[in-house]
């Protein structure tokens, strides 16, 4: 069955790193994009990046640029996340999303979705 | 960089009745880059419209998408119990990918 499966909560200190898998399954990892987006407590939706599985180029919002870095796994056909110095307004749930089929739609919208990891930031 | 802006904020709204959502864009846009999402409360976004007025696999016929340039709308034609929740724009034809603020369905 298709569907993106994402590590467990975490709790983080503050100045700390996380990294978020997201395993992919029921389709063919690296034919589409894999997004991450995070909403924090109460708030909306916000994009954070992009990861192209077949030759792992990734763009990121500038928001996040310099503590933000994508990776895959061709082999475990995952992605990760992992954001540095984390400080309190880190504290967010963090989704993944696939993007579109790259031969034929681009980017794409967002049309599958783990069901997100919370990642806590506090001392 | 792209800025959506969503109304209203918040929609009261009685089962059976018309929704009617705004998305307006700070600057024109390709609406074959626009879409909608649904998200309930402790739950992950799910994907309603994509290119403005396409609906994804499985969405029911009642949830329809128009508009072009800066306006575009999301239209519910007969509300159910099940679609009251929270509903974002996006555009995804540059980076970064933008979502609007949200408006949010709830019962009257």
């Amino acid at each position: 069955q298709v569907q993106l499966v994402q590590s467990g909560a975490e709790v983080k200190t503050p100045g700390a790193s996380v990294k978020v898998s997201c395993k992919a399954s029921g389709y063919t990892f690296t034919n589409y994009y894999m997004n991450w987006a995070r909403q924090a407590p109460g708030q909306g939706l916000e994009w954070m990046g992009i990861i192209k599985p077949s030759d792992a180029s990734t763009g990121y919002a500038q928001k996040f640029q310099g503590r933000l870095t994508m990776t895959r796994d061709t082999s475990t056909s995952t992605v990760y996340m992992e954001l540095s110095s984390l400080g309190s307004e880190d504290t967010a749930v963090y989704y993944c999303a696939r993007g579109g089929e790259m031969i034929t739609s681009g980017w794409g919208s967002f049309d599958l979705w783990g069901r997100g990891t919370l990642v806590t930031v506090s001392s | 960089e792209i800025v959506l802006t969503q109304s209203p904020g918040t929609l009261s709204l009685s089962p059976g009745d018309r929704a009617t959502l705004s998305c307006r864009s700070s600057q024109s846009v390709r609406s074959s880059y626009l879409a909608w999402y649904q998200q309930k409360s402790g739950q992950a976004p799910r994907l309603l419209i994509y290119g403005a007025s396409s609906r994804a696999t499985g969405i029911p016929d009642r949830f329809s998408g128009s508009g072009s340039g800066t306006d575009f709308t999301l239209t519910i034609s007969r509300l159910e119990p099940e679609d009251f929740a929270v509903y974002y724009c996006q555009y995804y034809g540059a980076s970064p990918f933008t979502f609007g603020p949200g408006t949010k369905v709830d019962i009257k």
